[in-house]
């Protein structure tokens, strides 16, 4: 077990790209989910996947922003015509869901610089 | 999801014990009590959680008073890497799925 991983660690942009992050979830967890974190506040949930179905979605997510898990394994979020406002830390988590209690595993985090 | 109140920053020094209060006065019967904390430049990562009685792991401890409405996670002897961002979050075990994080404590440790 390697934990959640997430690539690339670091993207700088210019306003106006597209980028996509990718997260590896742990092996076998069923659900994913997706949040950003801006300097000095608390991460904000922004979608979240269970198997290959996204279940649901924050009003956050704006329609420049995508994100898919096609195979019920890795995810990957993408962001079309970048902002300045985008720039954050985005932030990969999973956990093996079974009806009961959940613990989600956070990866290190995508930290996104909008130019 | 209810709303819980923690302090901006709290400081202590290394290998005395931390209390790190919350407050969530409008918890429901069903809403269990997380602790998430974050490391600089890490994710954050699940620490403890309890409903109604107090809880003890390998990590820390969680007190949680009698009426439910707030809760204090104990740090019996803080080290230097136990300084972070301390997350209390309401979970409903209705409702599983998104943690909703607040601001959170910022935990300074000193040597």
């Amino acid at each position: 077990d390697t934990g959640v991983s997430q690539n690339p660690r670091h993207k700088i942009t210019k306003r106006g790209q597209n980028v996509t992050f990718r997260c590896d979830p742990i092996s076998e967890h069923n659900r994913l989910y997706w949040y950003r974190q801006t300097l000095g506040q608390g991460p904000e949930f922004l979608t979240y996947f269970q198997n290959e179905a996204q279940l649901e979605k924050s009003r956050l997510l704006s329609d420049r922003f995508s994100a898919e898990r096609p195979k019920g394994s890795f995810s990957t979020l993408e962001i079309q015509r970048t902002e300045q406002g985008d720039s954050a830390m985005y932030l990969c988590a999973s956990s093996s869901f079974r009806g009961g209690m959940e613990t989600q595993y956070f990866g290190p985090g995508t930290r996104l610089l909008v130019l | 999801d209810a709303k819980t109140t923690q302090p901006n920053s709290m400081e202590s020094n290394e290998e005395e014990p931390v209390h790190l209060p919350c407050n969530h006065s409008t918890i429901s019967g069903t809403d269990y009590i997380h602790w998430y904390r974050q490391l600089p430049s890490q994710g954050p990562e699940y620490v403890i959680h309890g409903l109604t009685s107090n809880v003890n792991n390998r990590m820390a401890s969680l007190a949680i008073a009698e009426d439910r409405k707030s809760s204090t996670l104990i740090l019996h002897r803080a080290t230097l890497r136990d300084a972070a961002v301390y997350y209390c979050i309401l979970r409903s075990s209705t409702s599983y799925g998104k943690l909703t994080f607040g601001q959170g404590t910022i935990l300074t440790v000193h040597p």
